[in-house]
């Protein structure tokens, strides 16, 4: 598997509470991607990366934002969670923009 | 925006049965690509196809991808327990290095 790690693996919290989750590669790949995943929807990309500082919105980007101020690593912030943002968050990398991607692990957010 | 749709949801074969699962895009594809995804695990990928009519093979499973790049398909033959889990299409959107993926279909292989 491609070095990438995500913290935390699981996470509960409450509506209205700030979260922030976290994707680290070691791969030194250029893109990184932050993806939710539900049942019925497959996986449905919020915000992707294709350098440092270099952001772009998916389909489903309202009420997330991302920052990647190091190649390395890329956040995903919610600033207000709602129950509707409960999921499964998938961050994935690739090398260039139209390659394999690479998936972490995943995070199970649980907001209450 | 671009849609892919990926039928069946879900399949129930008998191991050594064979199973397709099918792709449909919207508009025209620069590339698609196939990933599985065991229960819990994370997705995988597979195998990306580049140009019309492509046909690749790895082992049991076999890609196709349409002459308009507008589908694709993965034909797994003589299914094993092992193929357990979720395959998903992704169809590459521009050049933009967006993935948009297909509702995924879940298969279950009977011993």
């Amino acid at each position: 598997d491609a070095g990438i790690t995500q913290s935390p693996r699981h996470k509960v919290t409450e509506t209205g509470t700030p979260v922030t989750l976290r994707c680290h590669q070691t791969e030194n790949h250029r893109y990184m991607y932050w993806y939710r995943q539900d049942p019925g929807h497959g996986l449905r990309l919020i915000h992707y990366s294709y350098g440092v500082k270099d952001t772009d919105k998916g389909e489903v980007s309202d009420g997330y934002s991302v920052s990647r101020s190091k190649t390395e690593d890329f956040l995903l912030t919610l600033e207000s969670a709602t129950s509707s943002q409960t999921s499964v968050y998938f961050c994935a990398i690739s090398e260039r923009g139209d390659n394999e991607q690479f998936f972490g692990p995943g995070t199970r957010l649980t907001v209450l | 925006g671009q849609q892919v749709m990926q039928i069946p949801q879900y399949q129930h074969v008998q191991e050594g049965e064979d199973f397709t699962t099918y792709c449909n895009s919207s508009t025209t594809l620069s590339n698609i690509q196939w990933y599985k995804q065991r229960p819990g695990g994370h997705p995988v990928f597979l195998i990306q196809l580049v140009k019309s009519g492509e046909v690749k093979k790895q082992k049991r499973l076999t890609f196709q991808f349409g002459e308009a790049k507008k589908n694709s398909s993965l034909h797994i033959t003589a299914t094993q327990t092992t193929d357990v889990g979720t395959y998903f299409c992704a169809g590459l959107e521009g050049n933009t290095g967006k993935l948009i993926f297909g509702q995924g279909t879940t298969l279950q292989v009977k011993p």
